[in-house]
C-alpha cells in the first residue's frame, strides 16, 4: 500500500497570509491526525479527523483549523500567519479512531513564514 | 491533560553497546504506548508499541517495557549499529472517546559511533 503523502512539501508565506496543507492517508485508513513540530515544543498534537468529523483538538488557537473529505483527505488551514507558525506540519493516519491504533505519518509540510 | 517526561535528551554510544531511553507519563488512565524513530530529514517511523495489558515487547534488537505502577515506559535496543543513529520518541495516548490523540516526549538524540 502507499503511504501517508502530504502536499505541499514546502512552504513559503508571509505573515497575515493563509495556508492550506493536505494530507491523503494510507487507502483504507479512516482518521487523520494533525501534528506540529517545531525544535522548542516538539511534536503537538493540533486534531484528529475521522469520518469527517473533528474527533479531538489540541491547545491551538483557532487560526488552525481542518476538515477531512469523504474519501478520508483532510487539509488543514492557518489563517493570519505569524511567524511562530513555521514548523514541520505532519499528519498521520490510522485505521479508525481510539488509543492503541497505529498510526503512520507523511514526510511533513515544512512551513516557513516570513 | 497527560504529560510525558524522556530522558535523556541525548544519547551517545559505541556501536554494538545498548541504548536505553526512558519515559514517565502522568495520567494513569494512558494505555497506548509507541516509540517512534525519526532520521533527519525523515518522517516519524513507527518502530514498537506496547499496551497496557503488557509488560514487554520483543521485536528482535528492540524492546519495550511498562511499568504502569511507576507509570514509566522504556525503549531498548541492543547492539546498536551506526543506523540506528537518529531521534527517538516515545509517546502517550489515554482510552477514552478523545480518539487518537498522542502525547510525545521531548525526543531523545541516539548517536551510535563507529
Amino acid at each position: 500500500k502507499a503511504g501517508v503523502t502530504q502536499t505541499p512539501r514546502y512552504l513559503i508565506k508571509t505573515r497575515g497570509q493563509q495556508v492550506t496543507l493536505s494530507c491523503s492517508p494510507i487507502s483504507g485508513h479512516r482518521s487523520v491526525s494533525w501534528y506540529q513540530q517545531t525544535p522548542g515544543q516538539g511534536l503537538q498534537f493540533l486534531f484528529e479527523y475521522f469520518s469527517e468529523t473533528q474527533r479531538n483538538k489540541g491547545n491551538f488557537p483557532g487560526r488552525f483549523s481542518g476538515r477531512q473529505f469523504s474519501n478520508s483527505r483532510s487539509e488543514m488551514n492557518v489563517s493570519t500567519l505569524e511567524l511562530g507558525d513555521s514548523a514541520l506540519y505532519l499528519c498521520a493516519s490510522s485505521t479508525t479512531s481510539g488509543a492503541g491504533y497505529e498510526q503512520y505519518f507523511g514526510p511533513g509540510t515544512r512551513l516557513t513564514v516570513t | 491533560g497527560e504529560n510525558v517526561e524522556q530522558h535523556p535528551s541525548t544519547l551517545s554510544v559505541q556501536e554494538g553497546d545498548s541504548a536505553v531511553i526512558k519515559c514517565t507519563y502522568s495520567d494513569s488512565a494512558s494505555n497506548y504506548f509507541p516509540w517512534y524513530k525519526q532520521e533527519l530529514g525523515k518522517r516519524p517511523q513507527l518502530i514498537i508499541d506496547i499496551r497496557s495489558n503488557v509488560g514487554e515487547k520483543k521485536d528482535q534488537r528492540i524492546a519495550v517495557t511498562l511499568n504502569k505502577t511507576a507509570k514509566h515506559f522504556s525503549l531498548h535496543i541492543t547492539e546498536t549499529q551506526p543506523e540506528d543513529s537518529a531521534v527517538y520518541f516515545c509517546a502517550a495516548s489515554i482510552d477514552h472517546n478523545a480518539g487518537n490523540m498522542l502525547t510525545f516526549g521531548g525526543g531523545t538524540r541516539l548517536m551510535v559511533k563507529p
